[in-house]
């Protein structure tokens, strides 16, 4: 059965830093993978998705994320942190015709 | 613009009351889904339907109920049956299977007291 770890409940990082948030997940077969970012009280906006065309995946806002498969990792990098990152991140996992497992999320801090 | 609306944005009900919560798309999406998020815990999903008229339960499908009349609706009604009630609740949609990206809605606080 697929399901994810996000390692970390907080993460917190000082502005210009880089941003590395864990993912591994578990799968039987090659998985789809996503990272969502939440912002307080909002609904969640896709950052990235990896569906096997690419093993690095680049997303919006400066997000990239690199597919490992001897791993089972997704992890989630921004170069350099700003304040506007201070968010919770979800990593999320679906196996072809299986419904989308969540992560229990990461919130980041993003320190002046 | 396209997009997905949940009404209201804060509910407030008394222990023992039904309550319906609003989800509402015009991306002319097939599949919706409800999902609830309790701190540190993720998303769990309680209901999705990929078709109208088609509807299956989640993970935490006990105590809630759902209806797809028509593709760009899809209430959630939180019965008295359901515990726990207090949360943050999430609607989404996608053109189609588990593999596309989901589209999610700001979503509806619910508090039972």
């Amino acid at each position: 059965a697929q399901s994810v770890t996000q390692l970390g409940s907080h993460v917190s990082v000082s502005e210009g830093a880089l941003v590395l948030l864990r993912c591994n997940y578990s799968s039987s077969v090659p998985p789809y993978l996503f990272w969502y970012v939440q912002y307080p009280n909002q609904g969640l906006q896709l950052l990235l998705k990896y569906t096997s065309a690419a093993t690095l995946v680049k997303g919006i806002n400066g997000f990239e994320a690199e597919f490992k498969k001897s791993e089972t990792s997704f992890h989630l990098t921004k170069p350099s942190a700003h304040m506007s990152d201070a968010a919770e991140y979800f990593c999320a996992v679906s196996e072809y015709g299986n419904k989308l497992v969540f992560g229990a999320g990461t919130i980041l801090r993003v320190k002046s | 613009d396209g997009g997905i609306t949940q009404s209201p944005k804060y509910l407030f009900r008394k222990e023992g009351q039904n309550v319906t919560l609003s989800c509402e798309q015009n991306l002319n999406h097939d599949a919706m889904y409800w999902y609830r998020q309790d701190p540190g815990q993720g998303l769990r999903l309680i209901y999705y339907s990929q078709i109208v008229n088609d509807f299956q339960k989640g993970d935490i499908a006990e105590g809630y109920s759902v209806s797809r009349e028509k593709k760009e609706s899809f209430p959630l009604t939180v019965t008295s049956a359901q515990k726990n009630p207090t949360a943050f609740y999430l609607c989404a949609s996608s053109p189609g299977g588990w593999d596309y990206e989901q589209y999610f809605g700001p979503g509806t606080r619910l508090t039972v007291t």
